[in-house]
């Protein structure tokens, strides 16, 4: 059973450009979440996506943006990238129905570098 | 509003010592309370979690958190280090309110040495 999968890996940037990171969940998950993680920083929410409509989001700006498809795989887009935005983007996975207490499951993470 | 504080940024311990790792959170209801650790160029990974049920919640690999309502702390422990607990260990508060979106502590790194 495949958990969360994400890439790429690993990407570099310059400021200006845009970016398209992409999650496929753990088999069987409805609701993606991503989050963004500055080094030696704890990962903050960016947004929640659930029957392919964002349903909550953090305090990010609107560069950042998503989309989710029938299969429930997800992207995370970023325009107009700044240098601040360079950081570990996270995905993690769930059911809807274990939102409000059930286990994250999360992938490996992207690695920005905005130059 | 919620918050999570996470009380020392280091934590170095020897390889068979006892660990601690303090967390405080403050939540205007009652919430849901995790641990997280992150091994380097890894994903996250549920350690625990603190759903008000039993106040003494025990996870995997031997760690255990009890949350204490009145101190508003979930402190993780674990009876004795091993070489391979040397990870970053986030707590996570998580709260009702029309919104379950979790809070980040900053993360606490525990070192161990042989």
């Amino acid at each position: 059973d495949a958990g969360v999968t994400q890439s790429p890996t690993h990407l570099i940037k310059t400021r200006g450009q845009q970016v398209t990171l992409r999650c496929s969940p753990k088999s069987g998950h409805d609701t993606v979440s991503w989050y963004q993680q500055a080094l030696g920083q704890g990962p903050q929410f960016i947004f929640q996506y659930y029957e392919e409509e964002e349903r909550q989001r953090g305090n990010f700006p609107d560069r950042f943006s998503g989309h989710q498809f029938p299969n429930y795989s997800s992207e995370l887009n970023v325009n107009a990238l700044l240098l601040g935005d360079s950081a570990l983007y996270l995905c993690a996975s769930s059911f809807i129905s274990g939102v409000r207490t059930g286990e994250l499951f999360f992938g490996e993470g992207s690695r920005l570098t905005v130059l | 509003a919620q918050s999570v504080t996470q009380l020392d940024s280091h934590v170095s311990v020897s390889e068979g010592t006892p660990v601690l790792l303090r967390c405080n959170y403050s939540s205007s209801y009652s919430p849901s309370l995790f641990w997280y650790v992150q091994h380097p160029n890894k994903g996250l990974q549920l350690l625990l979690k603190y759903t008000s049920a039993a106040t003494l919640v025990k996870g995997i690999n031997g760690f255990e958190a009890e949350f204490k309502k009145s101190e508003t702390s979930f402190h993780l422990t674990k009876p004795s280090a091993h070489m391979s607990d040397a990870a970053e260990y986030f707590c996570v508060v998580r709260g009702p309110g029309g919104s379950y979106i979790p809070t980040f502590g900053r993360g606490t790194s525990l070192i161990v040495h042989p």
